[in-house]
């Protein structure tokens, strides 16, 4: 089992829709999370850290839910501009570690 | 005007050629990293440091070398023992404590002649 995974996608959505992401992650003791987005070529950007008691921000809703070893993020009224991949990361217990999911490709269809 | 500096932003390696890639900071972070990225995959660690003249190896370090003599720079050398380098670089930075986020450079692509 892969120590992070993702969905790949794509994901095609109309402008407006809602839409979510999940990632899973295998190590329980797993103590930080966030949520990076990454255009084509570019260089990963972060959207949002992922709180135990979950975060909104504008749009953007991510939770944790760690009984079940998994990160969500909800992108609600989708524009053209959400088009990108967003990669989930989650860091280990007692290292410096950053563990990156594969990905998830978004597209946004006017 | 602060923030990571990776250059240059394209490079080309011939064979048997070692090639150095370039990341610079001004943002005063102790930790830095270097990952590989492929098409269609996710990043893959090569190394890291989490303080000058201290660098630990990553997942993919075989083939890498770095070193860390100032806090701003964290130079990645790809060796020619490194067979497939063909890939997308990044480099990043953290503040010292853990679970801080991390700030990405704009990234190499290195491509093999």
């Amino acid at each position: 089992r892969k120590e992070v995974e993702q969905d790949p996608g794509p994901f095609n959505v109309p402008e407006g829709a809602t839409v979510a992401f999940n990632c899973t992650y295998s190590n329980s003791a797993s103590q930080s999370f966030f949520w990076y987005r990454q255009d084509c070529r570019k260089e990963p950007k972060l959207l949002m850290s992922v709180y135990s008691s979950g975060n909104e921000d504008g749009r953007f809703t991510a939770q944790l839910n760690r009984a079940s070893q998994y990160i969500s993020l909800l992108i609600r009224d989708s524009k053209l501009s959400d088009s990108a991949t967003y990669l989930c990361v989650v860091t280990p217990p007692g290292t410096y570690k950053y563990i990156f999911g594969t990905g998830t490709r978004l597209k946004v269809l006017a | 005007d602060g923030g990571i500096t990776q250059s240059p932003k394209y490079l080309f390696r011939k064979e048997g050629q070692n090639v150095t890639l370039s990341c610079e900071q001004n943002l005063n972070h102790d930790a830095m990293y270097w990952y590989r990225q492929d098409p269609g995959q996710g990043l893959r660690l090569i190394y890291y440091s989490q303080i000058v003249n201290d660098f630990q190896k990553g997942d993919i370090a075989e083939g890498y070398s770095v070193s860390r003599e100032k806090k701003e720079s964290f130079p990645l050398t790809v060796t020619s023992a490194q067979k497939n380098p063909t890939a997308f670089y990044l480099c990043a930075t953290k503040k010292g404590s853990e679970n801080e986020k991390l700030f990405f450079g704009s990234g190499t692509q290195l491509s093999v002649l």
